[in-house]
């Protein structure tokens, strides 16, 4: 079973602060990196599908760089706000097919 | 937009009781999945089938049974309830592996206690 990583597992901003946490995976075997964000009492929502070195994806606010080589992705969340507040979810892709989940980062933005 | 739908959000049985959870997507993907989500564990893959009549195991197998007698409908059976696997349920979908690199859609998930 591949291990998956993330941290810090829960953060606490506040309105207007850029923020980032970090998914750290198997680097052998590297297939695609996958960025969920899971807001309470809603279903998980793809934000990024990551599958180059050096890749970096913008989504508005929220960017992610990959480094397959190391074995980590980074997440960045520019000017956080409330509704940023959720679990952010990285998933490795283990060959197209099955997923294995990093615990989460849970994000909290203060008013 | 693709959907997942599960049909419970909530769900309370009695140890021992068999127990369905049902899960169907409206995109004809080849690919559905079951997970559980545990505090602090992350989503943990229980079973996965590619195709109509073809399950595999995930990595928590235990326990647990699928049911995949058509292609949208992938169904999660508890044997027999026990009281830790009272947990969050996901199902989600996705095109097949010829698709790359094809997120994984879910759906609101099934918050099901066992008494």
């Amino acid at each position: 079973i591949l291990n998956v990583e993330q941290s810090p597992q829960s953060l606490h901003v506040q309105e207007g602060d850029s923020t980032n946490f970090t998914c750290s995976f198997p680097s052998s075997n590297f297939y695609a990196l996958h960025w969920y964000r899971w807001e309470t009492a809603k279903s998980p929502e793809a934000l990024f599908v990551m599958t180059l070195n050096g890749d970096e994806k913008k989504k508005g606010r929220i960017s992610a760089t990959l480094n397959t080589k190391e074995g980590y992705s980074y997440l960045y969340i520019k000017g956080s706000q409330p509704e940023d507040s959720a679990t952010y979810l990285c998933a490795s892709d283990n060959y197209g097919q099955n997923f294995v989940f990093g615990p989460g980062t849970r994000l909290s933005v203060l008013p | 937009d693709v959907k997942v739908t599960q049909s419970s959000r909530y769900l309370v049985k009695r140890t021992g009781e068999k127990v369905f959870l049902e899960c169907v997507q409206d995109m004809d993907h080849e690919n559905m999945f079951w997970y559980r989500q545990d505090p602090g564990l992350g989503l943990r893959l229980i079973y996965f089938s590619y195709d109509v009549k073809m399950k595999e195991k995930g990595d928590i197998p235990e326990g647990y049974s699928v049911s995949r007698e058509k292609k949208e409908r992938f169904s999660l059976i508890l044997e027999s309830a026990s009281t830790n696997q009272t947990s969050m349920y996901l199902c989600a979908s996705s095109l097949g592996s010829q698709g790359g690199n094809q997120p994984q859609h879910f759906g609101d998930g099934t918050r099901l206690s066992i008494l």
